[in-house]
């Protein structure tokens, strides 16, 4: 299986700021990679896919970049309803495996 | 506008049987892959498998040998099914779409439910 690995684990923030969260395939994924919003106690939403494609109606503050193994999501200037956890996920081979998480705190 | 809800009996007992059904709605389920991921309280999201028009599965290697996913065309549902279930089994299960192709990931979802496994 792929080992998808975020760093940080944790990150503190506040409005307007700039945040960078990171994402590392144990092996090469070309551009398989998406990423994904989730608040407590809703299901994920997906807001990248193809490592830097945005998906429909999610807001242009957010950009991915990156390929093969190392990734990043960028939030441009954050705002209040961005405050939430944050999930890579590969999808060069199955099974499909997700990261452990960012959690994107005030 | 293309809906996914989660349905299901409620806590299930360890070595029993976990079913959960998803209703599809707003979308045609012929032609698309649906699949089951799942997050135990407080971690992170495995995938659990997917299928598609019943002409193909695909299950994580790591539950292969407990799980069936099954759709049913003439409901608009899909299904999951984990036998020998343990406590490690208790997790909020989603369903949701996958797009294969260029555009791969999962872009749908449902809202959840929790099954919890307990004597």
């Amino acid at each position: 299986d792929v080992q998808m690995t975020q760093s940080p684990s944790s990150v503190s923030a506040s409005v307007g700021d700039r945040v960078t969260i990171t994402c590392r395939a144990s092996q090469g994924i070309s551009t398989w990679l998406a990423w994904y919003q989730q608040k407590p106690g809703k299901a994920p939403k997906i807001l990248i896919y193809g490592a830097s494609n945005l998906q429909s109606g999610v807001p242009s503050r957010f950009s991915g970049s990156g390929s093969g193994t190392d990734f990043t999501l960028t939030i441009s200037s954050l705002q209040p309803e961005d405050f939430a956890t944050y999930y890579c996920q590969q999808g060069n081979s199955f099974p499909y495996t997700f990261g452990q998480g960012t959690k994107l705190q005030i | 506008q293309v809906q996914l809800q989660e349905s299901g009996p409620g806590p299930v007992k360890p070595s029993e049987t976990l079913s959960l059904t998803c209703t599809v709605s707003g979308a045609s389920i012929t032609n698309s892959y649906w699949t089951w991921i799942r997050q135990p309280p407080g971690q992170g999201l495995e995938w659990i498998g997917y299928a598609y028009y019943s002409v193909s599965t695909n299950y994580n290697p790591s539950l292969k040998s407990r799980v069936t996913i099954s759709i049913d065309t003439s409901k608009h549902q899909f299904s999951l099914r984990l036998t020998s279930v343990t406590a490690a089994d208790t997790a909020v299960y989603y369903c949701a779409r996958l797009i294969r192709g260029i555009e791969r990931r999962f872009d749908l979802w449902g809202q959840g439910t929790l099954v919890t496994v307990s004597s």
